[in-house]
């Protein structure tokens, strides 16, 4: 089955750095969605984007997505205290109605 | 406010006890499912439902059961619980089409422990 599996798994920046994680999956994808969690908490949405688009942008997040080597990226520029979390990407595929999630990537942000 | 909600937030209940956990969403969505999340294997999806009345296996269903009978609310079911399901469970929802096509939106999760 599809699974996102983020890299790396652990980063610690200081506020106002920019955080990059990455995400490979292992086959085709109708899209890929990156999630948010705080502490255990629920997920929020954060962006999707889908298999034929290269880039979208929300805020100060970016991301891309590259189908030929299946992995995508998620940058948070100017990062905030708040924007300490887990951060997940997810694949999805017609045919299999489900996110298959990545085992997620832990963001510490330093004030 | 549009909202997907669990209840309980927090169970402790022993082996074998049936229970229900409860999800309710207030956004007319057609797609729920239920997914739960363990350290080291991130989340899995357990059962979803595509509408009332419809409802399919996902990756982990041993040993759950739900049910869609309308379509803001989507019950999970443990006829008899045992400690390998101890875990967070989380319940989502989608508008038509489900995440093939659009963003889920998660509710604030189960803390289940079976002891």
């Amino acid at each position: 089955s599809q699974q996102g599996e983020e890299d790396p798994q652990a980063l610690s920046i200081q506020e106002g750095e920019n955080a990059t994680m990455n995400c490979s999956y292992k086959t085709s994808i109708n899209n890929l969605q990156w999630y948010r969690q705080n502490s255990g908490r629920g997920l929020v949405h954060l962006i999707l984007i889908r298999s034929n688009e290269r880039e979208k942008h929300s805020g100060r997040l970016r991301v891309t997505l590259d189908t030929s080597k299946k992995s995508s990226s998620l940058l948070i520029t100017a990062s905030r205290a708040a924007d300490t979390a887990s951060y997940f990407c997810a694949t999805a595929y017609y045919g299999n109605n489900r996110l298959a999630f990545g085992k997620g990537n832990q963001v510490v942000v330093i004030p | 406010e549009a909202q997907v909600t669990q209840n309980p937030r927090y169970l402790i209940t022993v082996t074998g006890k049936k229970l229900t956990v409860t999800c309710s969403q207030n956004m007319n969505h057609e797609y729920m499912s239920w997914y739960r999340q363990d350290p080291g294997l991130g989340l899995r999806q357990i059962y979803y439902s595509m509408n009332v009345e419809v409802t399919d296996k996902g990756d982990v269903p041993e040993g759950y059961k739900v049910s869609r009978k309308e379509k803001r609310n989507f019950p999970l079911i443990l006829e008899s619980p045992s400690p390998n399901q101890t875990s967070l469970y989380f319940c989502a929802s989608s508008f038509q089409g489900g995440v093939v096509n659009t963003e889920a939106f998660f509710g604030q999760g189960t803390r289940l422990t079976v002891v």
